[in-house]
């Protein structure tokens, strides 16, 4: 089946660094990506959709100079934590649609990030 | 804006047992509604995808309903097992012209024991 790949799967950086989380699919390509994001106890709110050839739309409330997003091609989104703080310690994963006239999607592992 | 909820948030059987998780939407007009698992620190699987035009979908000893009138969708499954101990999710699309993004409720977190 379709697998969606993170790296890395865990990252502890320092307050101010930035840090790159990327997102593959596998066996497939895809055009379209979602970031999601999850905190401790609480459910995944999607955070932004990642286009491949055009920048990237965010959800209400999630800034995109902190979250910077780059389809580069068609197997691969990075998100980009910049200046991290401790309140952006969360969990991301992604997910990708197996194509784009179907609702199946795949998740990604997941990424765990702290802010030291 | 659609809300999603689930109930109950934690739930704990004995093995063998069936299990049934509730979800409730208030925005009707989805196109589809899934049901994920999360075990901890992990991804999402998917279990059952139902489309607005069906009222059920069956994955061996899974099976979901959507009831899209009364917004709602349970998540059944039968004679439970240890291995089924993790969180369960359902998501729908936020809008009808938001193709590809979900929703998530809060999830049911279910322990089997044996």
């Amino acid at each position: 089946g379709a697998v969606v790949s993170q790296h890395p799967s865990w990252v502890i950086c320092k307050s101010g660094t930035s840090v790159k989380i990327e997102c593959r699919s596998l066996d497939f390509q895809a055009t379209t990506m979602f970031w999601y994001r999850q905190f401790p106890k609480q459910s995944l709110m999607l955070m932004a959709t990642s286009n491949e050839g055009s920048k990237a739309t965010y959800e209400q409330g999630v800034e995109k100079d902190k979250f910077l997003i780059n389809h580069a091609s068609l197997t691969l989104s990075t998100l980009t934590v910049t200046s991290a703080h401790p309140e952006d310690s969360s969990f991301y994963i992604c997910s990708a649609p197996r194509a784009q006239n179907t609702d199946t999607q795949y998740f990604g592992p997941g990424t765990r990030l702290t802010v030291l | 804006k659609q809300e999603v909820t689930q109930i109950p948030a934690a739930l704990s059987v004995p093995e063998g047992e069936n299990l049934v998780l509730n979800c409730s939407f208030t925005d009707s007009a989805i196109y589809n509604l899934q049901w994920f698992r999360q075990d901890p620190g992990k991804g999402l699987t998917s279990l059952l995808l139902i489309q607005s035009s069906q009222r059920e979908q069956t994955s061996g000893r899974l099976n979901a309903s959507l009831d899209k009138s009364s917004g709602r969708s349970t998540l059944y499954i039968a004679a439970s097992q240890p291995g089924d101990s993790a969180t369960y999710l359902c998501a729908v699309p936020p809008a009808t012209d938001s193709w590809g993004k979900l929703q998530f409720g809060a999830g049911t977190q279910v322990v089997v024991t044996p």
